[in-house]
């Protein structure tokens, strides 16, 4: 049974940082990796989403990537700004199953 | 635009009340997902369906229920069976690719009165 592990639990840090989130997943076979950003009572909103034949993609100053063969996934924001404080959860699509998520890292970014 | 519709933004039980969640799409997606969504505890998958008149029971299907007789729509009925309702419930969708994001809802969250 595919699980999904995000380390830390929450992260702090001062505006301006460039900082990484990670992911960390048991089973490789997987078709793709969906990373999501969850605002305090508000659903989640997609962010990202790698396909297993890619190793990265980009969006602004968001960049994740992928490695099946190590199980990880991270996510890179670059230059954090406050309004990046939020949630951000990923989850693993192994199929014609549903999606398995991480529980994810709350990100506090610091004026 | 398209997107996803959950309403009521907030709800109220009481004892031994069965009470109805809705979930609206025009995405003219295929597939559509009920989450729970407690303090700590991640996301849990209540029932998800693939193709109308179809649902499967998720991880926490006890004391829920759910229908998909239109393909834009997939209500969840949180029934008196459910002794600990109080959460955070988010429906989502995805397309007939396995290769689509998921889109979700706002949430609908749900207090014991």
């Amino acid at each position: 049974k595919q699980e999904v592990t995000q380390i830390p639990a929450a992260l702090s840090v001062p505006e301006g940082e460039n900082l990484v989130l990670n992911c960390s997943f048991t089973d490789s076979a997987i078709y793709n990796l969906q990373w999501f950003r969850q605002d305090p009572g508000k659903g989640l909103t997609s962010l990202l989403l790698i396909q297993s034949s890619q190793r990265e993609q980009t969006s602004g100053r968001l960049n994740a990537s992928l490695d099946k063969s190590s199980g990880r996934s991270t996510l890179y924001i670059a230059a954090s700004q406050p309004g990046d404080s939020a949630t951000y959860l990923c989850a693993l699509n192994s199929g014609n199953t549903p999606l398995v998520f991480g529980k994810g890292t709350r990100l506090s970014v610091i004026a | 635009d398209g997107g996803i519709t959950q309403s009521p933004k907030y709800l109220f039980r009481k004892e031994g009340q069965n009470v109805t969640l809705s979930c609206e799409q025009n995405l003219n997606h295929d597939a559509m997902y009920w989450y729970r969504q407690d303090p700590g505890q991640g996301l849990r998958l209540i029932y998800y369906s693939q193709i109308v008149n179809d649902f499967q029971k998720g991880d926490i299907a006890e004391g829920y229920s759910v229908s998909r007789e239109k393909k834009e729509s997939f209500p969840l009925t949180v029934t008196s069976a459910q002794k600990n309702p109080t959460a955070f419930y988010l429906c989502a969708s995805r397309g007939d690719s396995f290769n689509q994001p998921q889109h979700f809802g706002d949430g609908t969250r749900l207090s014991i009165l």
